[in-house]
């Protein structure tokens, strides 16, 4: 049974990163049939997929195209352990962070498990 | 503004079958298989149905999936308390190479 366990502060300053961790046990981040993920949750956006990571002989990302140029998505294999860091916070950034476990099946894929959330804050 | 639409709302009394709708385009459910994810209050979004109309283990039978076109419907039969959640869909969207969400329903159970 696949679990993720997010960690990392809950209060980041304006134009500064944010940074999560997400650890698995039960499946390994270099997986051939998974890809791990971020999304962020928020009253005003609602769920919105961030971006995520995968092992397919060699290493991947996909990024949401509203923070492309702020994401950065890591795999630690050495913890097993993926990473989130998301620069140039403002308040807008606030929200639920989780981290998920993208499955694949013949034709579709879905989220499952997720993590426990982080609540993010950005305020001075 | 989510890419998929949803009703904000939707409500029944215990025992009722009530439907959550989920539209979206070609781009998305269209092209690819919906998912939706049952959120209790204060918990992680978890699975509830995969591949438009597949049940994790666990999710009872109560709970099915459908697609027609560019959209998809949640429906749950034989309604109970510990229904009342937020239900989201979600597909992946070929134009924007991104996962897209419903904006969510929030189920009350009267």
């Amino acid at each position: 049974q696949v679990q993720l366990q997010q960690s990392g502060p809950g209060l980041v300053k304006p134009s500064q990163t944010l940074s999560l961790t997400c650890a698995i046990s039960g499946d390994s981040v270099s997986s051939n049939s998974a890809a791990w993920n971020w999304i962020r949750q928020s009253p005003s956006r609602g769920l919105e997929w961030l971006g995520r990571t995968y092992y397919r002989s060699k290493w991947y990302n996909d990024y949401a195209v509203s923070v492309k140029s702020r994401i950065t998505i890591n795999p630690d294999t050495s913890k097993n352990q993926f990473s989130l860091q998301l620069n140039s916070v403002t308040p807008e950034d606030t929200a639920v962070y989780y981290c998920a476990r993208e499955g694949f099946g013949e034709l579709s894929n879905w989220f499952d498990p997720w993590g426990q959330g982080t609540l993010v804050t950005v305020s001075s | 503004q989510s890419v998929l639409t949803q009703p904000p709302s939707a409500s029944g009394t215990p025992g009722q079958r009530v439907t959550i709708s989920c539209s979206g385009s070609s781009s998305n459910i269209g092209s690819n298989t919906v998912n939706w994810y049952q959120q209790l209050p204060g918990t992680a979004p978890k699975l509830l149905i995969y591949s438009n109309n597949q049940r994790p283990s666990g999710v009872p039978d109560r709970f099915s999936g459908s697609k027609s076109g560019t959209s998809a419907s949640l429906a749950i039969s034989g309604l109970q308390s510990e229904d009342e959640a937020d239900y989201y869909c979600a597909a992946w969207d070929d134009s924007l190479n991104e996962w897209v969400f419903g904006g969510g329903t929030k189920l009350t159970v009267l």
